[in-house]
């Protein structure tokens, strides 16, 4: 199995609908976060869970919810979302304290229509 | 205020030929680390390296090299007799000290075409 695992790969969804994205990560790390890719524009942290405290990007809009169970599952829950949500979803893994390098995933491509 | 730089939106080389990635950062802590990654089109971040502050030692793997320099607040990355399968778009990251998680500042990227 790959070392960081998201599900979906890609997806599209309509304003209006309820959806969750999944990532799964098998490398021991205790701490997962979410980022947010869009064209020409740096990585965006948007979530980061660790050593069981949840730190957010408050210019995240609530639209967005993430969901730690545990150390190995993370899911961001979306709904009533816009276009310009539309981006590349990438969830990463890495053990927290500081100075460890992230393993990502490869992505969930959200479309919103 | 862009914590890293990347001031080279798009490179495009020849094969064979050698290629510089520049990146610069701002930090105010004195512990720090520095990351390279890369993002084939399949869209994962594939990890490259990783420096702390302290270790201020060129580095060099294969036909890759980083030069690290505090003093310009500078880590480049070169790669040496490029390869096609060397496009991609690479990523420079800074995480700093004074937080729980690892948080990771990326730049937003330099893509490297490599025409055969």
């Amino acid at each position: 199995e790959t070392g960081v695992t998201q599900t979906p790969r890609h997806l599209v969804m309509g304003m209006t609908n309820k959806k969750s994205l999944k990532c799964e990560q098998h490398l021991g790390h205790n701490a997962m976060y979410w980022y947010k890719q869009s064209a020409k524009k740096p990585l965006e942290l948007m979530f980061v869970y660790s050593l069981e405290e949840r730190v957010e990007n408050n210019s995240v809009p609530s639209r967005f919810s993430p969901e730690c169970p545990n150390s190995s599952h993370l899911f961001l829950h979306l709904h009533t979302l816009q276009p310009e949500d539309s981006a590349l979803y990438l969830c990463a893994s890495s053990q927290a304290p500081l100075g460890t390098e992230a393993f990502f995933g490869q992505g969930t491509r959200l479309t919103v229509v | 205020a862009q914590k890293v730089t990347q001031a080279q939106t798009e490179i495009s080389v020849v094969e064979k030929e050698d290629v510089t990635l520049d990146c610069v950062y701002e930090t105010r802590d004195t512990t720090y680390y520095l990351f390279w990654y890369k993002q084939p089109p399949s869209g994962e971040l594939v990890f490259l390296i990783r420096r702390n502050s302290f270790d201020e030692q060129n580095e060099i793997s294969g036909r890759y090299s980083w030069n690290f320099q505090k003093s310009t607040s500078s880590f480049n990355f070169t790669i040496t007799a490029s390869q096609v399968v060397d496009s991609a778009v690479y990523f420079c990251a800074l995480s700093e000290a004074g937080f729980t998680g690892n948080q990771f500042y990326f730049g937003t990227g330099t893509s490297l075409t490599v025409i055969p």
